[in-house]
């Protein structure tokens, strides 16, 4: 049972528009939340997290929200640019365990 | 950028033989981490450590063993290899001194390896 879902495995978008990622949970025990965004032949590289004391959290471009009640998270990029194509990932963890699980990713293109 | 290495960093081997992995830090963290990715599946979570001579499951534990003896190095063996191993293998990082609130911590990931059994 995957705990961890991230039903769109693509999505395109437009230059200067806004990228939304989307990603879902189960496990009511998960409280931190990443997103990593993965190039090919490389390693994930993180972005963002949030804790679920937080329902928003924005680093320049990025910007994560987190709905614990209906157990959805969402990665807004804004204005999207052709250098964020790559695989994006959400992940998620419950305090205290430090394992993490992933979701499938998304494969987000940004068209020029 | 996070020091973490990973060797070797392209593998072909044959079914039935040993394979080991190895991840190196240079950053002290305390958590080490190998996930393997595979299309459809994403990353997935082999075994981890949470200290030196201390290792624990993850979702795709079978097959494969770990050790950690110090804390730099992380190695992932898979005692004999099968073609369902064939696979691209992170290692990660977290917990670093300062990082993060309590209970909760980024990961780094080194740059992967890819083996191929055959």
């Amino acid at each position: 049972d995957q705990q961890v879902k991230q039903n769109s495995p693509s999505l395109s978008v437009q230059e200067g528009r806004i990228s939304i990622l989307n990603c879902d949970y189960t496990n009511s025990m998960f409280d931190y939340f990443l997103w990593y965004k993965k190039y090919p032949a490389e390693g994930p590289t993180f972005l963002i997290s949030i804790s679920s004391i937080k329902d928003k959290n924005e680093d320049g471009r990025f910007t994560v929200f987190l709905n614990k009640s209906a157990k959805h998270l969402s990665l807004h990029i804004v204005p999207s640019q052709p250098g964020d194509s790559a695989v994006y990932f959400c992940a998620a963890s419950a305090s205290g365990t430090y394992k993490y699980i992933f979701g499938t990713g998304t494969r987000l293109k940004v068209l020029a | 950028d996070a020091g973490i290495t990973q060797s070797p960093r392209h593998k072909v081997t044959e079914t039935g033989t040993p394979v080991t992995l190895r991840c190196h830090q240079t950053e002290n963290h305390r958590y080490m981490y190998w996930y393997r990715q595979d299309p459809g599946h994403g990353l997935r979570l082999i075994h981890y450590s949470y200290g030196v001579k201390d290792t624990d499951k993850g979702e795709v534990s079978d097959g494969y063993s770990v050790s950690r003896s110090k804390t730099e190095d992380f190695l992932l063996t898979l005692e004999s290899a099968t073609s369902s191993q064939t696979s691209v293998y992170f290692c990660a990082i977290s917990g670093g001194i300062g990082q993060g609130a309590i209970g909760s911590y980024e990961q780094y990931f080194g740059p992967g390896t890819r083996l191929t059994v055959t």
